[in-house]
């Protein structure tokens, strides 16, 4: 029953320092997407990918990069953290089609100090 | 404007009341539309999908009016349970957008 997995749950950084938020999925899913979100805000998509080699921007791709090797796996770089980029971090999985219902990992804390 | 915007709330219901959340959206093309459930400090998970015959599942019916671009959430007998924030998400071909949330508080 993993589901769709996120490592780690909690970070901490200093400016400017880079890290990889990970994330995998065991089920098959063609589309994956990585959303931040705000103290008492929504969802804001950051990057998507609809299958493996293809990525594609959402509403508040900079300061982020993300690769899709592998169907399982989407990862999310911080090449230069800033403040601005504390924040809870979720991945999701979809199978596409008409419905998408997306699937959401549990998250990773991030704060940048 | 907003492409997904919701009530802002929050609600604060007795236990047993009945309480409804609206949402509008502003893009035509968009093609499915659902509510999801997010617990404080957790990820959204899929409360249900919203069709435009409308949907129940037990306490809770889902509407979709195409035409005015809104979808509202019905409680029917309102639990401790359910207090969470309810967000509205539209599929706009395969990126999906999420509404703020409208935070739901159900008291003894």
């Amino acid at each position: 029953n993993a589901g769709v997995t996120q490592t780690p749950k909690f970070r901490i950084l200093k400016i400017g320092q880079s890290m990889t938020l990970q994330c995998t999925q065991d089920m098959n899913h063609n589309y994956m997407y990585w959303y931040r979100q705000d103290p008492g805000m929504g969802l804001k998509l950051i990057y998507y990918s609809v299958g493996a080699g293809i990525t594609d921007k959402g509403e508040v791709p900079n300061g982020y990069n993300v690769s899709r090797s592998t169907t399982e796996d989407f990862p999310l770089r911080l090449e230069l953290a800033a403040p601005s980029q504390t924040s809870v971090y979720f991945c999701a999985s979809s199978g596409g089609g008409p419905l998408n219902i997306q699937y959401f990992g549990a998250g990773t804390r991030l704060s940048v100090l | 404007r907003k492409e997904v915007e919701q009530d802002p709330g929050p609600f604060n219901v007795p236990e047993g009341a009945t309480v409804a959340f609206n949402c509008t959206y502003s893009n035509s093309a968009s093609q499915s539309f659902f509510w999801y459930r997010q617990d404080c400090r957790k990820e959204p998970k899929l409360l249900m999908s919203v069709y435009s015959s409308g949907n129940e599942d037990g306490r809770f019916t889902a509407q979709l009016n195409r035409a005015s671009q809104y979808i509202s959430l019905l409680i029917r007998d309102s639990k401790l349970s359910d207090s969470a924030t309810y967000l509205c998400v539209v599929n706009i071909w395969g990126s999906m957008r999420f509404g703020a949330g409208t935070r739901l508080t159900v008291k003894p």
